[in-house]
Parts: C-alpha cells; sequence; structure tokens
C-alpha cells in the first residue's frame, strides 16, 4: 500500500509491550474524541470515542485518557500485536461542527 | 455488508478536466463528509452534509463542489482540477453529525492532477 503520512511521528514498541500514542487537540469548546486507525491502502477505521464528559473510557485492549485541563489526548493499546501496526489519527468535534482531525502518529510493531 | 463505496480508486488526469469522485453508503446515513489527506497533513475536511439538501464548508473548501440530492450520494466535483488538487481522498458517513457518532471511511480515492 502507500505512505500516507511521510513525516509522521514514528512510535516504535515490541511485540508483547503497551503503547501509548499521544494527540494534542486544538479546541477548547470541542466535545466529542474519536481514535481511527489507518492500514495502509485503507481508509481511517473507528477505534474508540470519548466524550468530554469522560476522562477515561476502555474497550477491549484500548483505553482512552482524556485531559481537558491541557488539551491532551492519548490512546493506550495494551499487549500490542503486530496486526496493530498502522497510523493512529486523533480527531475532535464540536456539536454538529466540523470534524479536525490530528497529524497522525506511525505505530510499528516489533516481532 | 454496510459499507461507504468511492469511485474510482485511482485517477490520473490533467489540469483543467472536470471530473467527479461519486461516494455512496448503504449504511442510511444522514451524515455525510469529505477530506483529502496529504502527507504531513493528516486529514482535511474539505465539505460535509448533515442531510439530503445541506451541505457545509469545511476547512478547505477552495475548488471543490458537492451536492446531496439524496441520502445515499455525496459525489465530490472539480470543476477545474488544478496540480496542488493532487491527493488522497476520503468519502465518510456517520448515522448523524451529532456527538457519539464516528464515522465509516470509504477505501480512499487517489487523485493526480498533471
Amino acid at each position: 500500500g502507500e505512505s500516507v503520512g511521510l513525516h509522521l511521528p514514528t512510535l516504535s514498541v515490541q511485540e508483547g509491550d503497551n503503547s501509548i500514542i499521544n494527540c494534542a487537540y486544538s479546541n477548547s469548546a470541542s466535545d466529542y474524541f474519536i481514535w481511527y486507525k489507518q492500514e495502509s491502502g485503507k481508509g481511517p477505521q473507528f477505534i474508540i470515542d470519548i466524550r468530554s464528559n469522560m476522562d477515561k473510557r476502555q474497550g477491549q485492549r484500548v483505553t482512552v485518557l482524556l485531559n481537558k485541563t491541557v488539551k491532551h489526548l492519548s490512546l493506550q493499546i495494551a499487549a500490542t500485536q503486530p496486526g496493530d501496526s498502522a497510523v493512529y489519527f486523533c480527531a475532535e468535534k464540536t456539536s454538529y461542527d466540523k470534524v479536525i482531525f490530528g497529524p497522525g502518529t506511525s505505530l510499528s510493531v516489533i516481532p | 455488508e454496510a459499507q461507504v463505496t468511492q469511485n474510482p480508486r485511482y485517477l490520473i488526469t490533467v489540469t483543467g478536466k472536470k471530473l467527479t469522485v461519486t461516494c455512496s453508503q448503504n449504511m442510511n446515513h444522514e451524515y455525510m463528509s469529505w477530506y483529502r489527506q496529504d502527507p504531513g497533513l493528516g486529514l482535511r475536511q474539505i465539505y460535509y452534509s448533515m442531510n439530503v439538501e445541506v451541505t457545509d464548508k469545511g476547512d478547505v473548501p477552495e475548488g471543490y463542489k458537492v451536492s446531496r440530492k439524496e441520502k445515499r450520494n455525496f459525489p465530490l466535483i472539480l470543476e477545474s482540477p488544478s496540480p496542488n488538487q493532487t491527493s488522497l481522498y476520503f468519502c465518510a458517513s456517520s448515522l448523524s453529525g451529532g456527538l457519539g457518532q464516528p464515522q465509516h471511511f470509504g477505501d480512499g480515492t487517489r487523485l493526480s492532477i498533471l
């Protein structure tokens, strides 16, 4: 597949370790946040989301943390697997307004 | 199968030749949107539509047009394409434009404008 982000921040982790991907969002009025995973040659795929009235939400092997004070979002992936290798994007949304995506982070899992 | 379908997947064309990228979803979603993805810039929203006959500009609407005559379709029109519109384009949809509604994305259309 084609590379979609030639200048992305890159995170390399060993298989089985936990991964933490960070995101600084731009609008203090944003009240809905989403993490997407994009594999090479494919469109972004929803992973997990969180509303601004929460500071933590857990899914299967993934956890999202929200710190509104410093406008920071993180995605934690437990027991990272080779299939987790992809580009990860955070996105923010304000009510019925536009969606703003972050620049993305490339996760590389070392077997 | 629930999906967002874009056509074509790849297109090479020349400056000034009008083109349309089609997008169709089979999930009865109200909200649809177009993005372009460029290296180092992430995804940027071009236009979005809250429902039939309702469209709004995103962050980078210049040089693009959209229409939403039917709920399932949201074509992206480049009336006079230029080389700076060479990019990877994604269409997306969600049940509504409200909070708590993540988007479903198509697999992308790679446009090259020579």
